[in-house]
């Protein structure tokens, strides 16, 4: 069981938005500290998509989005395409067990 | 180019011993916190240990705690896992990564190797 909760899978049609959720506590992502997320095509190292809360590294699509509130965070893809089918995994620090946490992921499929 | 190669993974009966290493290049390595983290087959990413740019205040995940002990030459520019005492759930894809960000507590990793497979089991 995984410290931030995500949902397993979420789908939608090419040019649709989609979100996915992270949900964590009080003493990691409530605490304030930030939420990074990651895109992993299934064979392949993950990516950083998204990190502290917002930020996009150089060469991803600003289709990309994240947003965080409270004790959750968001990642939001606007008109989705079929290159973007993969996991998806956000991650935080959690200050009670003194360690980096992962989501359980999301795998999204493109209809 | 920031480039991190992971090897020393293989197959290993319950109870042995795997070192891994990941060389990293591309970048001043010993500036950097570096960390592991595995994922099992079918299974999300877990974070399992890290270590500082210095070579200090290594942690680790407390499913590998006691078992596992993380290191790095800077001379080399290389990171490590020395893993003992292995069991069958350690089986996983350990890959490294760079350790970016202000603080600790807001790292992100925004460079991973290309995973090494360790596979536990009689």
């Amino acid at each position: 069981q995984s410290v931030l909760t995500q949902p397993p899978s979420v789908s939608g049609a090419p040019g649709q938005r989609v979100t996915m959720s992270c949900t964590g506590s009080s003493s990691n992502i409530g605490a304030g500290n930030n939420v990074h997320w990651y895109q992993q095509v299934p064979g392949t190292a993950p990516k950083v998509l998204i990190y502290d809360d917002t930020n996009r590294p150089s060469g991803v699509p600003d289709r990309f989005s994240g947003s965080k509130s409270g004790t959750s965070a968001s990642l939001a893809i606007t008109e989705v395409q079929a290159e973007d089918e993969a996991d998806y995994y956000c991650q935080s620090y959690d200050n009670r067990l003194s360690g980096w946490v992962f989501g359980g992921g999301t795998k999204l499929t493109v209809l | 180019e920031v480039q991190l190669l992971d090897s020393g993974g293989g197959m290993v009966q319950p109870g042995g011993s795997l070192r891994l290493s990941c060389a990293a290049s591309g970048f001043t390595f010993g500036n950097f916190a570096m960390v592991w983290v595995r994922q099992a087959p079918g299974k999300g990413l877990e974070w399992v240990s890290s270590i500082f740019g210095g070579g200090n205040g290594p942690k680790y995940a407390d499913s590998v705690k006691g078992r596992f002990t993380i290191s790095r030459d800077n001379s080399k520019d290389t990171l490590y896992l020395q893993m003992s005492s292995l069991r069958v759930e350690d089986t996983a894809v350990y890959y490294c990564a760079k350790g970016e960000g202000a603080e600790m507590t807001n790292y992100h990793f925004d460079y991973w190797g290309q995973g090494t497979v360790v596979t536990v089991s009689s």
